[in-house]
Order: structure tokens, then sequence, then C-alpha cells
């Protein structure tokens, strides 16, 4: 257990249809990633928040977005869903702004399947 | 850009018997480097990690990495396997600097361990 919690688990959904995905991190970590992993693409990153405020863009869609919370818990939004958007979505938590020597500690994922 | 490249999509590996897995790296500067295993319906563990000094890493669950930078390898290796060891494992790529761009991870490689 990383001490990353995501919620939900899974979570299924119709296109076009508008979903929130939920992360706490590790107690202590200031820092927010979310990573997608589908088969075609793999596992990518798509944005980290360091203390509230965005600090990285990865490969995140116009249609997806993100913040963090003062309590440090962080959401992923994804709107106007699509089938392409099934995927398994990762949070990970660092104690710092990130950098590689800023070990991340990976959520068990939620699973989205867009129907 | 940064990249990695896990050749082997899957490895059939006898249960005792000796483990090599692959990766190899493209990055512009001395990179750092992780192998993490995704057990079924479980998150990223971190294995182990590189950052600089001793090229030969010890990681956890009996693990080891060697980083030759003439060959942009980071091979992961296990003397002895053992049946919990079936999973995926991925290597990534960390930004030197800041973390400005999260991990760039390779597309996995599935272990199956032959009893």
């Amino acid at each position: 257990d990383s001490g990353v919690t995501q919620t939900p688990k899974h979570l299924i959904t119709a296109t076009g249809q508008r979903v929130t995905l939920r992360c706490s991190p590790r107690s202590g970590d200031l820092s927010v990633y979310w990573y997608q992993q589908s088969l075609d693409q793999g596992l990518q990153f798509l944005i980290q928040y360091y203390n509230g405020e965005e600090r990285a863009k990865g490969n995140i869609l116009e249609r997806f977005s993100a913040q963090q919370f003062p309590d440090l818990h962080s959401e992923l939004n994804l709107s106007s869903l699509e089938l392409g958007d099934s995927a398994l979505y990762f949070c990970a938590s660092s104690r710092g702004p990130g950098g590689a020597t800023d070990t991340q500690y990976f959520g068990p994922g939620t699973r989205l399947t867009v129907l | 850009a940064q990249s990695v490249t896990q050749p082997d999509i899957h490895i059939t590996v006898s249960e005792g018997a000796s483990l090599e897995l692959r990766c190899n790296y493209s990055y512009g500067a001395t990179p750092y480097l992780f192998w993490y295993v995704q057990s079924p319906g479980q998150g990223l563990q971190l294995l182990l990690k590189y950052f600089s000094g001793d090229t030969l890493v010890q990681g956890i669950k009996g693990f080891e990495a060697e980083f030759k930078r003439s060959q942009s390898s980071f091979n992961l290796r296990k003397p002895s396997v053992h049946w919990s060891d079936a999973a995926e494992y991925f290597c990534a790529v960390g930004a030197q600097r800041g973390g400005a761009d999260g991990l760039t991870f390779g597309k996995g490689t599935h272990l199956i361990i032959q009893p």
C-alpha cells in the first residue's frame, strides 16, 4: 500500500458525459501527478500539481482538467467523454515539487470505461 | 524529447531461473532512471532508481539494474525468479531538473513465470 488513495476504483459512463476522479496523496506529499494508461498509448503523464499550483503539463487533452485543493487532494475532470478515453487513470504523489530525485508513489488507479 | 524502449513485450521464465528485462532510453543529458512493477489490479510500485554514482543499483525484492551510458541501457535483473514476480514491468526516465515533464514510461514487459 503506497498511501495514495484513488476513488472510485471503477467508473462506467457513456460518451459525451463528464466524470471526476479523485486522489488523496500520501501524508506530507505536496505534489500530485496524473497519468493515463491505455492499451495503445501506454502510460502517459497528464499533469502535475504542487501545493495547489499547476507545475507541469504533459499530454493532457483540452477536455480534461485538474485541480489541487488546499487539503492537497486532487481531482481530474474528464468531459465530453469519448470511447478512446477508456483507460486506467493513475494518481501519484511525491514529497517535493518534482525532479527525478523526488520519488513518485502511485495509487491503485481508477478504471474508466466509456460506452 | 526523452523516450524509453522496452523491446520485449512478453518474457517467459521458469521459476528459479535468472531474469533480465531490457530497457533503452533516449535523453539529452544524464538520465534519471526507474523501474516500476505493476501487479494485476494494483498500482505501480517502485523497484529501484538510478540518479548518479554507482552504476549497479540494488532495489527491493532482490532486483538490481545496471546503468550503461555507452549502450543507453538500464536493464533489470534478478538471479532467481519466484512465481510472485509475475507482473508487468515498466522502465521510466525522469527529467533531470525540476520534474517538469513527469515520468516517461516504456510500454512495459509482461513477465510470465512457468512452474
